[in-house]
């Protein structure tokens, strides 16, 4: 049973610039959470996504937007990025949207903006 | 607004040791309190969680203790080991949302002292 993968690990771009960070979920499950981590901060929820659909949403902004695959692999999407996207972004797979499911992260992927 | 607010911001302990991270949520409709441990390099794991109709909960070396009238949780971990040294994060979420998400703190830094 293979866990949670992001790629890339790490990347950077510049400011203003567009990003997409992929994830792909641990076999059997068919939920995708998004969550950005700054430098010396918890995780904070982005977005989720079940069946191909957003299904929940974070305080974050519309240029922050993402895709599910048949496969339940997902897509973080970042248009016009700023400094302060500068994160460590996770990806975490459950196997329904429910509490009771409990997540699994991924090892994340670290965006630097310049 | 930080509806979960987690102390102290770091700690270190000598082996055998028993250090005390503590939390305080502001929601009362927060149902669930899980624990998650985060080592450098990869995404947080779950460590140990409790629901608010319990008041104490343990797994192996690791304790969780709820204060519902008082908002808060702590986690204790008897017997403290040099691999336990990591970011621990106290987190909250609600069931009956359209969406699983987790509301995190800040996270405690915890070195163990051979």
């Amino acid at each position: 049973e293979t866990g949670v993968t992001q790629s890339p690990t790490h990347l950077i771009k510049t400011r203003g610039q567009q990003v997409t960070l992929r994830c792909s979920s641990q076999s059997g499950h068919n939920t995708v959470s998004w969550y950005q981590q700054a430098l010396g901060q918890g995780p904070q929820f982005i977005f989720q996504y079940y069946r191909e659909e957003e299904n929940g949403r974070g305080n974050f902004p519309p240029r922050f937007s993402g895709l599910q695959f048949p496969n339940y692999s997902s897509e973080l999407n970042v248009n016009a990025l700023e400094l302060d996207d500068s994160a460590l972004y996770l990806c975490a797979s459950s196997s329904g949207t429910a509490q009771l499911y409990g997540y699994t992260f991924g090892s994340g992927t670290r965006l630097t903006v310049v | 607004q930080q509806q979960v607010k987690q102390s102290p911001q770091s700690l270190i302990v000598q082996k055998g040791g028993i250090p005390i991270i503590n939390c305080a949520y502001e929601n009362t409709a927060f149902d669930y309190f899980p624990w998650y441990q985060q080592f450098p390099g990869k995404g947080p794991a779950l460590l140990i969680a409790i629901r608010p109709d319990v008041s104490e909960k343990k797994e192996g070396r690791f304790t969780i203790s709820f204060n519902k009238s008082a908002k808060q949780f702590s986690l204790h971990i008897m017997d403290s080991q040099p691999g336990d040294s990591a970011t621990y994060f106290c987190a909250a979420s609600l069931s009956g949302a359209g969406s699983y998400q987790l509301t995190f703190g800040k996270g405690t830094k915890l070195s163990v002292i051979p």
